[in-house]
């Protein structure tokens, strides 16, 4: 069953570091999610992914955040200067262009900033 | 403005129990409802989807939707062990942005 994949699973930076976070979404699909989740929080939305563009973000995805596709497989999620307060588990989601609604989540990537 | 209610539990059941689980929300543009489960340290996993109002089966899972009350349910009859997880509500407004609940930690006892 093809599956939503993430890498690394634990990235630990410090505090002003830039980190790159990778993820391989399902190869039919169309539409691209990140999502945080805070530890012993809520799963909260960072942005959605579709046709090359941003077509929706949150508050939470300012300008230390960037996300993009750099090839036909790949979507990242760049923070440029990492905070304490970024450290989460981030996932990564993605669904088809019929069923937007759909999305199927990685097993996420865990991130420590010391 | 919280978005979106959710009772964290725990929720302890037995095996074979029917297991009833709520969100209440205060958008009333929400039209894309869904529910999650969360097993520890993985990702959420989709479980059910409604959009609008309405029920929806899908072999022992039971989702329910009453936009007049603001109120969605997932019901889960003959509760397994395996059912033991974080069971997450999430809705939307246009199926882009979803907004999840805190989620319930459901245990099932053999």
């Amino acid at each position: 069953e093809p599956e939503v994949t993430q890498t690394p699973s634990h990235q630990v930076t410090q505090m002003g570091q830039e980190v790159i976070l990778r993820c391989v979404p399902i190869s039919n699909h169309l539409y691209f999610y990140w999502y945080r989740q805070i530890l012993g929080q809520k799963v909260e939305f960072l942005v959605s992914f579709y046709n090359n563009e941003i077509s929706e973000k949150s508050e939470i995805f300012d300008d230390q955040f960037s996300v993009e596709r750099p090839d036909g497989s790949n979507f990242t999620l760049k923070i440029r200067s990492t905070k304490l307060e970024d450290s989460a588990m981030y996932f990564c989601a993605s669904s088809t262009g019929t069923s937007a609604h759909e999305q199927y989540f990685g097993p996420g990537t865990r991130l420590t900033v010391t | 403005q919280k978005e979106v209610e959710q009772d964290p539990g725990p929720l302890s059941v037995p095996e074979g129990a029917i297991v009833s689980l709520n969100c209440t929300y205060s958008n009333s543009a929400f039209q894309y409802f869904m529910w999650y489960r969360q097993y520890s340290r993985k990702g959420p996993e989709l479980l059910m989807y409604t959009y609008s109002s309405g029920n929806k089966e899908d072999g022992r899972f039971t989702a329910q939707v009453d936009k007049s009350s603001k109120y969605i349910s997932l019901f889960i009859r003959d509760s397994q062990p395996s059912d033991s997880a974080t069971y997450l509500c999430a809705m939307s407004n246009t199926g882009n942005q979803f907004y999840f609940g805190t989620g319930t930690s459901l245990t099932v006892i053999p």
